[in-house]
């Protein structure tokens, strides 16, 4: 069983709807969840941060934890073309040296 | 700066080549990472370097050879690569025990043929 599993979709949407992207991971260990933006030929882009269970909101992006279904989800809302890419999650145990990554959902929004 | 820059951004070599990429940083994080992408895949960890040590290698082949002349720049060096070498390589960096995410540069896209 992979430590993280990530539909890799593809996802496609109209322009102005909420996207709903989900990993689901196994070890209890992991602490430190993050969500990564990838635009064609580029490298990842930090997009959300989260420590432990619980939300957070920056503009139309929210990150959610559910440690207790070992669960993540990163929530677009009013999706934008310019919200077209690959969307990465990734974990981490503790000190961060190592992280392990979902393997990316594919997103198109379309206007 | 907040940035990771790496070079080249393509690179096309034969088999029997020797080449070079080459990741800078000047945030002053001390930690640095080799990342490999293959198409449609998540990044695979290579290499890490802590205060310019190699701290982890995963089981790379030697035809990979990791540098790290100093806490601003970070080598590959390449030999005798394999036409499956051919991916994305990414280099990322972060502060010591930083648990909120690397900073990644926009990485090499290499071609072996």
């Amino acid at each position: 069983q992979k430590e993280v599993e990530q539909d890799p979709g593809p996802l496609s949407v109209p322009e102005g709807a909420i996207v709903s992207l989900n990993c689901t991971y196994s070890n209890s260990a992991f602490q430190y969840f993050m969500w990564y933006r990838q635009y064609s030929r580029k490298g990842p882009e930090l997009l959300m941060y989260t420590y432990s269970s619980g939300n957070k909101e920056d503009g139309r992006f929210t990150a959610q934890v559910d440690k207790s279904s070992k669960y993540i989800s990163l929530f677009i809302r009013d999706s934008q073309p310019s919200d077209s890419a690959t969307y990465l999650c990734a974990m981490t145990k503790n000190t961060g040296n190592q992280f392990y990554f979902g393997t990316g959902t594919s997103l198109t929004v379309i206007p | 700066d907040t940035e990771v820059t790496q070079t080249p951004k393509h690179l096309v070599m034969g088999m029997t080549n020797k080449k070079s990429l080459k990741c800078e940083q000047h945030m002053g994080h001390r930690a640095m990472y080799w990342y490999k992408q293959k198409a449609k895949k998540p990044p695979e960890l290579m290499f890490v370097y802590s205060y310019e040590k190699l701290s982890i290698n995963e089981s790379v082949p030697s035809r990979f050879s990791p540098e790290c002349p100093n806490s601003s720049l970070l080598n590959l060096h390449l030999h005798a690569l394999q036409p499956e070498d051919s991916a994305l390589y990414l280099c990322a960096s972060s502060q010591l025990g930083q648990t909120y995410g690397y900073t990644f540069g926009s990485g090499t896209r290499l071609t072996v043929v």
